[in-house]
């Protein structure tokens, strides 16, 4: 069966700081994972997906198939990063995804 | 924001009640999500639906029911709402890509 693994219920970092929230996964099959973000209040929106490899907000993700893994990484938090994050996996049926517990990010002065 | 409404956006009943929840769409997208979002367990599936009277049950549907008799509406209902329901519910909807859309979300408290 498909799992998520955020590890970490809280991040805190100074602005300016370097970010990292953890994700890995487990599939049988050929993953594809995104990252979902939530500010506060507000619906989850779309961050990144790992096929597009594109950078938004400054945030970029590496799948690393062989440590399973699907780290969030920014060089240097802003205090408009501070949020929700969950990363999530496609498995191919329904559209489905299967979301990690989540990261809250909060970014400090 | 993709034309995902969702209401009532919060809701406050007693142990017991049913209740009914209403996702409404624009997108005219096959798929569509319930979820609750809860402290510690993140977003969790309910019920999907892959077409008008095509449903099926997701990780924690116990207590839930859903119809779906438009393309545009999919309804979650709880039957008799228990305090265990007290959650934040969002509904979700996606094409055939892998991309999904989130509505704003319902607050229920269960009393």
């Amino acid at each position: 069966a498909q799992r998520v693994t955020q590890p970490e219920k809280l991040l805190s970092v100074f602005k300016g700081a370097p970010v990292e929230l953890k994700c890995n996964y487990s599939y049988s099959g050929s993953p594809e994972l995104f990252w979902y973000v939530q500010y506060s209040r507000q619906r989850l929106q779309l961050l990144l997906r790992h096929i597009s490899r594109e950078s938004i907000k400054g945030f970029t993700a590496d799948l690393n198939k062989g440590e399973t893994s699907f780290h969030l990484k920014k060089p240097f938090a802003q205090e408009e990063d501070s949020a929700m994050y969950y990363c999530a996996l496609y498995t191919g049926t329904a559209s489905k995804l299967t979301f990690g517990t989540g990261t809250r990010l909060q970014v400090t002065l | 924001d993709a034309g995902i409404t969702q209401s009532p956006r919060h809701k406050v009943t007693e142990t017991g009640t049913p209740v009914t929840l209403r996702c409404h769409q624009t997108e005219n997208h096959r798929y569509m999500y319930w979820y609750r979002q809860d402290p510690g367990h993140g977003l969790r599936l309910i019920h999907y639906s892959y077409g008008v009277k095509d449903t099926d049950k997701g990780e924690v549907s116990d207590g839930y029911s859903v119809s779906r008799s438009k393309t545009e509406d999919f309804l979650l209902t709880l039957e008799s709402a228990t305090s265990s329901q007290t959650s934040v519910y969002f509904c979700a909807i996606s094409d055939h890509s892998s991309e999904q859309f989130f509505g704003p979300g319902t607050r229920l408290t269960v009393l």
